[in-house]
């Protein structure tokens, strides 16, 4: 089963607008920790943004927050005041309580969203 | 701190060949995972070593992938009897503290299997 769904193959936004990227998990484990990666063309994964799955606040770096609905369980990218450098492949990840406890860590992706920024 | 390194960058090979891929972590990170990705598709999970233990493997890892730790820094991945299907971006990760810390990527290897 599909653990980590991103629905929104390619997304295009306007340059210095908001744009949300989409993404939601399935678990049974009352603890995980949900990631979020920027893969520009050169291929390298960046990380952007971590939410845990007991935080209480959303998280926010920058320019990245993280819409956290745990009862949806979804954990959807936000990326304000967009930049042409934001174009890039997006992937939302997932690693899960049994990973936290036996300090595996091992993360779950998604097949991840292109996002566009157009000038 | 220079970052997760891999080599080569590049790799064509033709197919029944052997492959190795290298991969050095950022110093002080105990765990390294190895990842493979496909055109179009989000990373799969190979395996992870905590130091030089080669804690857990995909089923994803056939008898023909091995790889190594063995000093509890570099890594290596070899493929044995190369297939077409193996061609991919390999991707090697870094993390030091709890599970859910941030995984450092490297910039990948990318093999063509002729």
């Amino acid at each position: 089963a599909q653990k980590i769904t991103q629905t929104q193959p390619g997304m295009f936004v306007q340059e210095k607008e908001a744009v949300t990227l989409d993404c939601t998990y399935d678990t049974s484990d009352q603890s995980y920790g949900l990631f979020w990666y920027k893969q520009p063309s050169s291929g390298e994964m960046i990380f952007l943004i971590y939410q845990g799955s007991y935080d209480e606040q959303n998280a926010t770096e920058g320019r990245y927050s993280l819409n956290f609905q745990k009862a949806r369980k979804s954990a959807n990218l936000v990326i304000s005041a967009s930049q042409l450098g934001d174009s890039a492949m997006y992937f939302c990840a997932m690693r899960e309580g049994q990973a936290v406890y036996t300090n595996a860590g091992k993360s779950t992706f998604g097949d991840g969203t292109t996002l566009t920024v157009k000038p | 701190d220079t970052g997760v390194s891999q080599d080569p960058r590049h790799k064509i090979t033709k197919r029944g060949q052997n492959v190795t891929f290298r991969c050095d972590p950022i110093s002080e990170h105990n765990r390294l995972y190895w990842y493979r990705q496909t055109l179009g598709q989000g990373p799969e999970f190979l395996t992870y070593f905590q130091n030089e233990a080669q804690l857990e493997k995909s089923r994803l890892l056939s008898d023909r992938f091995s790889a190594e730790r063995p000093k509890g820094s570099f890594s290596t991945l070899e493929i044995q009897r190369t297939e077409q299907g193996d061609s991919a971006m390999y991707l090697c990760a870094s993390s030091f503290g709890p599970a859910t810390d941030t995984q450092y990527f490297g910039p990948g290897t990318r093999l063509t299997v002729l």
